[in-house]
């Protein structure tokens, strides 16, 4: 089936450091979302991307989404504590009916 | 709050016992979908429902776990003689359709004693 493998598992950065995680999809995927979820809390929506190589910005953070939309990345400039947390990128998959296939994610620590 | 609503919060069931944990999606959200996560890894996918209806349910043990959402009420997901390995957070997430962004609760954290 479909898979949706993230990189790095984990990243430590140093406040104030750039951070890039990456998603890439076993298939082509037609949208790609971002969720972040808290140590403690729940997954939060973040973004959803549907165009090929699609660039979206919120703040802080760039979304990618490659021009095979087959990958994503999503970066954080200049990183703050309030970053902290665990980023989960998902796609649909081809076929079935389970709507959303979800990377194990990327566990940010930022040492302040 | 018209959030995803999931309660328990916490459930603290000892083995063999049956846990029933519920989720209100956000208001006009129908589709209701059922992940279970352990403590540092992803979110692994259990079922999707809509009301009266499980369209995917691939995720899902085939013992124990039933899931439900009926007509009127929560959606129910139900583990029937609960074992140590049972223990997990359970998030229910809700979309308005099979393609939207999905909201999530807040969780149950169900410990297994």
């Amino acid at each position: 089936g479909q898979q949706v493998m993230q990189i790095p598992q984990y990243q430590h950065v140093q406040e104030g450091e750039d951070f890039t995680t990456y998603c890439n999809s076993s298939t082509t995927l037609s949208n790609i979302q971002w969720y972040k979820q808290r140590p403690g809390g729940h997954p939060v929506f973040l973004i959803q991307l549907v165009k090929s190589g699609e660039v979206k910005k919120q703040k802080r953070l760039t979304f990618q989404f490659g021009e095979a939309k087959k990958n994503s990345s999503l970066h954080i400039t200049a990183t703050q504590t309030t970053d902290v947390g665990t980023y989960f990128c998902a796609g649909p998959p081809n076929s079935g009916n389970t709507p959303l296939v979800f990377g194990k994610g990327t566990r940010l620590s930022v040492i302040a | 709050n018209a959030g995803v609503m999931q309660n328990p919060r916490h459930l603290v069931r000892r083995r063999g016992q049956e846990a029933r944990l519920r989720c209100s999606p956000m208001k006009g959200h129908s589709h209701v979908y059922w992940y279970r996560q352990l403590p540092e890894e992803g979110l692994k996918f259990m079922v999707y429902l809509q009301k009266e209806n499980i369209i995917d349910e691939s995720g899902m043990p085939k013992e124990r776990f039933s899931a439900e959402f009926p007509k009127e009420g929560p959606s129910i997901l139900r583990i029937q003689q609960v074992v140590r390995g049972d223990s997990a957070a359970y998030f229910c997430a809700s979309s308005a359709n099979g393609n939207q962004p999905q909201h999530f609760g807040d969780g149950t954290r169900l410990s297994i004693l």
